[in-house]
């Protein structure tokens, strides 16, 4: 059983371009957030989706956007990057059935590292 | 917003125990979590705590809480060279998947 899949694994952009980041959740999740680990930092959180709304956001500009498909899949997009973006970004997927009276049990994928130019 | 604590580094001989502490300030944490995060790899869920607990124990792992100081530990007992890793508390309410890390505690284990 495949867990979360994320795409691409790695990826070199300059400042002032765009970048989209895929995520696949675990099979039988409907529910897939995004969270942004600079280096030598814990994750933060940037936002949830759920039947392909935005329910939840942390404290990031919107030049950080999102964007969930029927599948449960998602996008993170960037636009204008900065040097400070660069770093892991990492998707988790849980089921919201799961989280609403328990704990949010996420499943991390492995991460997409974006560096910045 | 929250702020949650951690020592930077933590070394340890192999079979020796480990106890790597966490310090949050927002006490509306429902669930307050332990993650470990191995080089180039995601977080991975090791074990969880209610916030109405005090202790709970899976297998190695002892997780204390003491909500009044509002510090948490996890107990790695009989530590392996394969629980080398960047460990995270979290902490985390019913309902949404924010969750709010620590900067996490590399652990090292000797031989």
């Amino acid at each position: 059983d495949a867990g979360v899949t994320q795409s691409p694994t790695h990826l070199i952009k300059t400042r002032g371009q765009q970048v989209t980041l895929r995520c696949s959740p675990k099979s039988g999740h409907d529910t897939v957030s995004w969270y942004q680990q600079a280096l030598g930092q814990g994750p933060q959180f940037i936002f949830q989706y759920y039947e392909e709304e935005e329910r939840q956001r942390g404290n990031f500009p919107d030049r950080f956007s999102g964007h969930q498909f029927p599948n449960y899949s998602s996008e993170l997009n960037v636009n204008a990057l900065l040097l400070g973006d660069s770093a892991l970004y990492l998707c988790a997927s849980s089921s919201l059935a799961g989280g609403m009276t328990g704990a949010n049990v996420l499943t991390f994928g492995a991460g997409s590292r974006l560096t910045v130019l | 917003g929250e702020d949650v604590e951690q020592s930077l580094f933590l070394s340890v001989r192999e079979g020796d125990s480990s106890v790597i502490n966490c310090t949050y300030t927002d006490s509306s944490s429902t669930y307050l979590y332990w993650y470990k995060q191995e080089p180039g790899a995601g977080l991975q869920l090791l074990t969880y705590i209610f916030s109405n607990m005090d202790m709970k124990q899976d297998q190695r792992l002892t997780v204390l809480l003491n909500k009044k100081d509002k510090h948490l530990s996890l107990r790695i007992a009989d530590t392996q060279t394969g629980d080398s890793a960047i460990y995270f508390c979290a902490g985390g309410t019913s309902g949404g998947n924010k969750l709010t890390f620590g900067t996490g505690t590399q652990l090292k284990v000797e031989l």
